[in-house]
């Protein structure tokens, strides 16, 4: 069975740092792209960015709005994807939500989804 | 506000038939790229409903279908029930933004 499992999610300041993790287990990890998405309170779905498979190289994509202060990587041998966040602002309180994502028609689209963890940016 | 628009809400009687819209532009279905969707409930996590435009992964109902022609996509749900009440996101890749992007989202409200 598929399982995404986040973690690292919490309370943090603003201007500081924050990494979450994304646990993967029941597939192949390292065949997948693998994405983030994150939800604010009361609103919608919003693409943070994705790192593809290492057929294809593990780059990397990200929406307009997170891009310089948010960085996805991922470490195969522990099937395990990050989202590192820096800056921190209050807009950036959110559910994230990692996902295992596939190719189809020009593009990927989150096939299976984590629960999801909560940060929260405050002072 | 989302490249993608959708109304915020749609209402039907159980059995009824439903459609909600996605309308996008020529940098995103416009272009061919394909739309998905997702449903959300409450406090959970998005589950994909449909993908490519039109398919279903397993496990989700014939019910509901996908639908797309020129920059616009439809997601359709026939025979209406009340365990369908919830949140309905599309989804596509614009090649302006470089990325993907998520629609507003709908509210479905089973009267």
């Amino acid at each position: 069975e598929v399982q995404l499992v986040e973690s690292g999610g919490g309370l943090e300041q603003p201007g500081r740092s924050l990494r979450l993790s994304c646990t993967a287990s029941g597939f192949n990890f390292g065949d997948y792209a693998m994405s983030w998405v994150r939800q604010a309170p009361g609103e919608g779905l919003e693409w943070v960015g994705f790192i593809r498979g290492k057929a294809f190289g593990g780059t990397t994509e990200y929406g307009a709005s997170m891009k310089g202060r948010f960085s996805i990587s991922r470490d195969d041998s522990k099937s395990i994807t990050y989202l590192q966040m820096n800056d921190l602002k209050a807009e950036d309180t959110a559910v994230y939500y990692c996902s295992r994502d596939v190719y189809s028609s020009g593009w990927y689209f989150q096939e299976k989804w984590g629960q999801g963890t909560l940060v929260t940016v405050s002072s | 506000q989302s490249v993608l628009t959708q109304p915020p809400s749609v209402s039907g009687a159980p059995g009824q038939r439903i459609s909600i819209s996605c309308t996008g532009s020529s940098s995103n279905i416009g272009t061919g790229y394909g739309v998905h969707w997702y449903q959300q409930f409450p406090g959970t996590a998005p589950k994909l409903l449909i993908y490519g435009n039109n398919n279903r992964p397993s496990g989700v109902p014939d019910r509901f279908s996908g639908s797309m022609s020129g920059t616009s996509a439809s997601l359709a749900i026939a025979g209406l029930q009340a365990e369908d009440e919830a949140d309905y996101y599309c989804q596509s890749y614009d090649s302006s933004l470089s990325g993907s992007l998520f629609g507003g989202g709908t509210k479905l409200t089973v009267l």
